[in-house]
């Protein structure tokens, strides 16, 4: 059971544009939302977080926003860089961390 | 249905006793990675394995040790040499190493 959902494998963006890697949910018990970034042969690092309190979050380059009603969140990486080329997790906790609910990934690839 | 599992869900061990962690996944992949996951902190890798019989230390492996003598199972055990025992534990399963991750749902270890 999926609770945590990345529909698109991968993605390719021209460096300078802008990247949206999406995310869904099932489970309306959900309040907090983590991204995270991952190179090969590395674990995941945490990149931007959001509440339910909240629709959007930016950091940087960084702005993740959040649709309650449509149990979506979106990450958006503008300029992309070839740098930001990893794989981005989605991820939820439930219980107060007690269990992790992660996406499969998306695979960014920026083309410089 | 595919999937990767891990057991218990939570566990209780005394101080100075070695535990091992359940990770087993039907999906098939050739690679397997165990995370530890701590209270504002990302995922931190401990061990990955790119195929049977082969393993690999990640960032905080002391402590740890793991097998891999099936493709199915890649067990964990927790030393009585970890300092920091007590944190959530994920493991998760990838067909290669670059691609997307499919994570269990997670054990929570407390020692005490």
């Amino acid at each position: 059971d999926q609770q945590v959902k990345q529909n698109s494998p991968s993605l390719s963006v021209q460096e300078g544009r802008i990247s949206i890697l999406n995310c869904d949910y099932t489970n309306s018990m959900f309040d907090y939302f983590l991204w995270y970034k991952k190179y090969p042969a590395e674990g995941p690092t945490f990149l931007i977080s959001i509440s339910s309190i909240k629709d959007k979050n930016e950091d940087g380059r960084f702005t993740v926003f959040l649709n309650k009603s449509a149990k979506h969140l979106s990450l958006h990486i503008v300029p992309s860089q070839p740098g930001d080329s990893a794989v981005y997790f989605c991820a939820a906790p439930l219980n107060t961390g007690n269990q992790f609910y992660f996406g499969t990934g998306t695979s960014l690839t920026v083309i410089p | 249905d595919g999937g990767i599992t891990q057991s218990p869900k939570y566990l209780f061990r005394k101080e100075g006793q070695n535990v091992t962690l359940s990770c087993e996944q039907n999906l098939n992949h050739d690679a397997m990675y165990w995370y530890r996951q701590d209270p504002g902190q990302g995922l931190r890798l401990i061990y990955y394995s790119q195929i049977v019989n082969d393993f690999q230390k990640g960032d905080i492996a002391e402590g740890y040790s793991v097998s891999r003598e099936k493709k199915e199972s890649f067990p964990l055990t927790v030393t009585s040499a970890q300092k920091n025992p007590t944190a959530f534990y994920l493991c998760a399963s990838s067909i290669q190493d670059s691609g997307e991750q499919y994570f269990g749902p997670g054990t929570r270890l407390t020692v005490t």
